[in-house]
């Protein structure tokens, strides 16, 4: 059974750093690329980063680009997003999710909560 | 940057009926659009990938259908549990990714 469990989440102060983390286990992860989705409070979804298998190709939205970093471990199956300079718009549910074009998993999510 | 717009936003339809709902994209994305379902608490669950294929474990009940800029998701006969919110998805032309902003299928 495909599982992905995102931890790492929690609430930091705007201008802080947190670092997500997503277990992936019951297929071969570094056979498939990796995402992370987000989802603001009551809001949609919102792709925010994507990275290949073998992490040598990454994307970002414009929204997170110079300020988050995607990276993955494949020894470990193990997708990572490292977040700095985080404001209130960073606020919301991040999911990580497999794909194959489209989501076809994904985890329950990690909430960041964005606050003074 | 390829935007979305789902129609209508929401929904109210009773169990039994058909429901159908639609995903426009600003250009064409080819067969390349995806739907999703996602109940609350839940995280999003595929249901139809390139317009058209039924995910795995997907009813039956459930079809897309489309290509280019217009695309629909039908729903034949409504059950309770299908009830929700469904987002489109494109990824023909990305980065980004992009979503449609959801339709939220209510019980009337």
């Amino acid at each position: 059974e495909v599982q992905l469990v995102e931890s790492g989440g929690g609430l930091v102060q705007p201008g802080g750093s947190l670092r997500l983390s997503c277990a992936a286990s019951g297929f071969t992860f570094r056979s498939y690329e990796m995402n992370w989705v987000r989802q603001a409070p009551g809001k949609g979804l919102e792709w925010v980063s994507y990275i290949s298998t073998r992490g040598s190709t990454i994307y970002y939205a414009d929204s997170v680009k110079g300020r988050f970093t995607i990276s993955r471990d494949n020894a470990k199956n193990s997708l990572y997003l490292q977040m700095n300079n985080l404001g209130a718009e960073d606020t919301a549910l991040y999911y990580c999710a497999r794909s194959e074009g489209t989501f076809d998993y994904w985890g329950q999510g990690t909430l960041v909560t964005v606050s003074s | 940057e390829i935007v979305l717009t789902q129609s209508p936003a929401t929904l109210s339809l009773s169990p039994g009926e058909r429901a159908t709902l639609s995903c426009r994209a600003s250009q064409s994305v080819g067969s390349y659009l995806a739907w999703y379902q996602q109940k609350p608490g839940q995280a999003p669950r595929l249901l139809i990938y390139d317009a058209s294929k039924r995910a795995t474990g997907i009813p039956a009940r459930f079809s897309g259908s489309g290509s280019g800029t217009d695309f629909t998701l039908t729903i034949s006969s409504l059950e309770p549990e299908d009830f929700a919110v469904y987002y489109c998805q494109q990824r023909d032309n990305w980065p980004p990714i992009t979503f449609g902003q959801g339709t939220r299928l209510e019980i009337k």
